[in-house]
């Protein structure tokens, strides 16, 4: 069953906007992660937000944790085409990682 | 640092046959992990190991088997390789013990197809 769901599943905007995607989770968690996932790759960890944090910052990254609406939101600011990838979150359990079924976000040059 | 390594990169088998992924970690990590996707199913976790000499069941561990073999490596078994296990596999380890608050390092898949 999956914990983390991401929305929108795809999102296409151009070179120099911002992206923002959201992750709703069902169950309380210690922490949040986010992953990015080039095409034929493996993922790469982004940023960790723990439950008592609100706000997070990584370069061109910023990531929100609603701990009261149980969702999260990543905003990647001045989008490159260099960004152009799935992104997934994921929630913690013991010892395990669920993730959700990623937003796959184009970024027109 | 070649961090986690999966081999081979792609594999096609025939219904029936066995193979064993490998995985190996250079990070010292405890805990590592297997995982397989499928399109529009997001990543679903088969088998994880918090640490050396531990494994235990994820959410599809039917059809696998798995052994860590030492801290490094972690290796998943197809004993009767069926169509559905088609996916793409993917090794993972992290620091994390008990509730840890740790990344996941993952390697770049294994590519099977079951015909």
């Amino acid at each position: 069953s999956q914990q983390g769901e991401e929305d929108p599943q795809a999102l296409s905007i151009q070179e120099g906007e911002n992206a923002t995607m959201n992750c709703s989770y069902k169950t309380s968690i210690n922490n949040l992660q986010w992953y990015r996932q080039n095409s034929g790759r493996g993922l790469v960890h982004l940023i960790l937000i723990r439950s008592n944090e609100r706000e997070k910052h990584s370069g061109r990254l910023r990531v929100t944790l609603d701990t009261s609406k149980k969702s999260s939101s990543l905003l990647i600011t001045a989008s490159r085409a260099a960004d152009t990838a799935s992104y997934f979150c994921a929630t913690e359990g013991t010892y395990k990682y669920i993730f959700g079924t990623g937003t796959r976000l184009k970024v027109l040059a | 640092n070649a961090g986690v390594t999966q081999t081979p990169k792609f594999q096609v088998l025939k219904t029936g046959q066995s193979m064993t992924l490998q995985c190996a970690q250079d990070m010292n990590h405890n805990s590592m992990y297997w995982y397989r996707q499928d399109p529009g199913m997001g990543l679903r976790l088969i088998y994880y190991s918090a640490s050396e000499g531990t494994t235990d069941k994820g959410e599809v561990p039917n059809g696998y088997n798995v052994s860590r073999l030492n801290k490094r490596e972690f290796s998943l078994r197809l004993e009767s390789a069926a169509p559905s296990q088609t996916s793409v596999y993917f090794c993972a380890s992290s620091e994390a013990t008990v509730l840890n608050n740790s990344p996941l390092h993952f390697g770049n898949g294994t590519r099977l197809t079951v015909t």
